[in-house]
C-alpha cells in the first residue's frame, strides 16, 4: 500500500540537542512538506520541497533544517536554536499537478517533547 | 493575504444530532477549499473538497458547499456518531499556477459526540 511513514511516533529532546524526524513516502509524489501543529492552532508550514535537492522556507523555518537527497525522503532536523520545539510534527506529500491542484496526503505525525 | 476562519470549539453534541461547523475564507482569485479531519493521535485526512464555486463536496455523510458570494464553506452532517469525534480543519489553496501556492489551514474545531 502506498503512503507516508513518519518515525519515531514520540521523540524526546534534551537541552541543546539536535534531533531528526524521519519522513518517507512511496506515493511517487514530487512535493513534500513539514508542518508544525500546536494546540488550538492550525498547521504552520516549516519547509517544503518541490523536487530533489531543492527546498524552500515556509512560515516558521527558524531553528529547523531539512534535506531532500531522494524523492522518497524529506527528513527534518530540529536544532538547538529552536527554543520551543514541543509540538506535533506532520509530514505531507503531494503530486505536482499540471492542470489541477492536487491535495496533500499526510503522515501520522511525530510528537516531540523536551526533557 | 489568504486566510481561513473557523468557528471556535470545542463543540459537544449528542449522537444523531445535526452538525454545522462554520468556515469562511479570504482569498484572491478562485481558491480550492477543503475539509480535513484529524482523529486523536493521528495525522490529517482529507474529508472532502470543492474546487469551484457552487461545487458540493461530500464524503462519509459530511457535506460542504463552496459559496463564493458569502466566501463560506460550512461543514454539515445530518446525524453525527461517536466515531465522528475529532478535530476538523477548514483549508484553502490557490488556483493552479506554475509556482507553489501553499495550503492555508484554519485553527481547527474540536468535536466531541457523546452517546
Amino acid at each position: 500500500d502506498g503512503g507516508i511513514t513518519q518515525s519515531p511516533k514520540y521523540l524526546f529532546r534534551k537541552e541543546g540537542q539536535n534531533v531528526t524526524l524521519s519522513c518517507e513516502q512511496n506515493l511517487n509524489h514530487d512535493a513534500m512538506y513539514w508542518y508544525r501543529q500546536d494546540p488550538g492552532q492550525g498547521l504552520r508550514l516549516i519547509y517544503y520541497s518541490q523536487i530533489v535537492n531543492d527546498f524552500q522556507k515556509g512560515d516558521i523555518a527558524e531553528g529547523y533544517s531539512v534535506s531532500r537527497e531522494k524523492k522518497e525522503s524529506f527528513p527534518l532536523t530540529v536544532t538547538s536554536a529552536q527554543k520551543n520545539p514541543t509540538a506535533f510534527y506532520l509530514c505531507a506529500s503531494s503530486p505536482w499537478g499540471q492542470a489541477v491542484w492536487e491535495t496533500q496526503y499526510f503522515g501520522p505525525g511525530t510528537r516531540l517533547l523536551v526533557l | 493575504g489568504n486566510s481561513v476562519t473557523q468557528m471556535e470549539g470545542p463543540v459537544t453534541l449528542s449522537e444523531e444530532a445535526f452538525l454545522t461547523i462554520n468556515c469562511t475564507y479570504t482569498a484572491t482569485g478562485y481558491p480550492s477549499l477543503f475539509w480535513y479531519v484529524q482523529y486523536p493521535g493521528e495525522g490529517l485526512q482529507l474529508l472532502l473538497k470543492a474546487t469551484k464555486a457552487d461545487d458540493k463536496g461530500s464524503n462519509k455523510g459530511f457535506e460542504a458547499t463552496y459559496r463564493k458570494e458569502t466566501t463560506s464553506f460550512h461543514l454539515e452532517k445530518g446525524s453525527v456518531q461517536v466515531s465522528d469525534s475529532a478535530v476538523y480543519f477548514c483549508a484553502l489553496s490557490g488556483a493552479p499556477k506554475t509556482s507553489y501556492d501553499k495550503v492555508i489551514f484554519g485553527p481547527g474545531t474540536s468535536l466531541s459526540v457523546i452517546p
